[in-house]
C-alpha cells in the first residue's frame, strides 16, 4: 500500500471551519489529482495538476483549494464556502503519458457536522 | 467536457455466470478507457485499459471492447467468482492527464 499516502483517515470538523486533507506521493509523479467520492456518483474531479506550482479546477472545484509547492504533496483545502464537505475524498497520481494509470491513496473520510 | 455513462448501477450474478458493465462517452477526443475495481474499504485500482486505437483487450477472465464510432465501451468478466464483488468504474480521458469517471457498478457475486 505504499506510494501514495492521505492522512487521516477520517477527521471530524465542525460547520464553518476549513479543514486540509494532506496526500503525498513517492512515486516521483509529476501529476496529481483530488476526487470527490459520494454514494452514486462516482469519482468526481476537484482538482488536478500536472507539474509543480501549477493546477487546474476540476468538476467540482467550488469551496476547494488546492497548492502545489512540492512534487511529492497535493494538499487539499475544505474551506467553509463548501455547502456539502461530508465526503469520502480520494487523492491519487498518475505515471507520465500515454496511459496516465491512475494510483490511488487509501483516503479521508471527512464528516462535516 | 466529458461525460461518461456507465450502466447498470447494480448488477447481481452467480458464480460462474459472466457480468458485462457498459459505459458511454461523448467526447470524441477521448483516446484512452481505463476500468478500476474498488473492493469494499479499499482504494481503487486499475485492472484492464484500453486504447482507440484498438477494439478489444483480454485479460485472462476480463476482456474489454471498445466502439469508438458509437462512443461506447464494456467491461466483461467471465466465470466470475466471489472476489470479484465489488465497484468498478470505468473511465474515458481525451490524454492531457484528465480523466473522467463513470458513477461505478456495484458486482456482486452470489456462489
Amino acid at each position: 500500500d505504499g506510494g501514495i499516502t492521505q492522512s487521516p483517515k477520517y477527521l471530524f470538523r465542525k460547520e464553518g471551519q476549513n479543514v486540509t486533507l494532506s496526500c503525498e506521493q513517492n512515486l516521483n509523479h509529476d501529476a496529481m489529482y483530488w476526487y470527490r467520492q459520494d454514494p452514486g456518483q462516482g469519482l468526481r474531479l476537484i482538482y488536478y495538476s500536472q507539474i509543480v506550482n501549477d493546477f487546474q479546477k476540476g468538476d467540482i472545484a467550488e469551496g476547494y483549494s488546492v497548492s502545489r509547492e512540492k512534487k511529492e504533496s497535493f494538499p487539499l483545502t475544505v474551506t467553509s464556502a463548501q455547502k456539502n464537505p461530508t465526503a469520502f475524498y480520494l487523492c491519487a497520481s498518475s505515471t507520465p503519458g500515454p496511459n496516465y494509470e491512475q494510483y490511488f491513496g487509501p483516503g479521508t473520510r471527512l464528516t462535516v457536522t | 467536457g466529458e461525460n461518461v455513462e456507465q450502466h447498470p448501477s447494480t448488477l447481481s450474478v452467480q458464480e460462474g455466470d459472466s457480468a458485462v458493465i457498459k459505459c458511454t462517452y461523448s467526447d470524441s477526443a477521448s483516446n484512452y478507457f481505463p476500468w478500476y475495481k474498488q473492493e469494499l474499504g479499499k482504494r481503487p485500482q486499475l485492472i484492464i485499459d484500453i486504447r482507440s486505437n484498438v477494439g478489444e483487450k483480454k485479460d485472462q477472465r476480463i476482456a474489454v471492447t471498445l466502439n469508438k464510432t458509437a462512443k461506447h465501451f464494456s467491461l466483461h468478466i467471465t466465470e466470475t467468482q466471489p472476489e470479484d464483488s465489488a465497484v468498478y468504474f470505468c473511465a474515458a480521458s481525451p490524454g492531457y492527464q484528465k480523466v473522467t469517471f463513470g458513477i461505478g457498478t456495484k458486482l456482486q457475486v452470489i456462489p
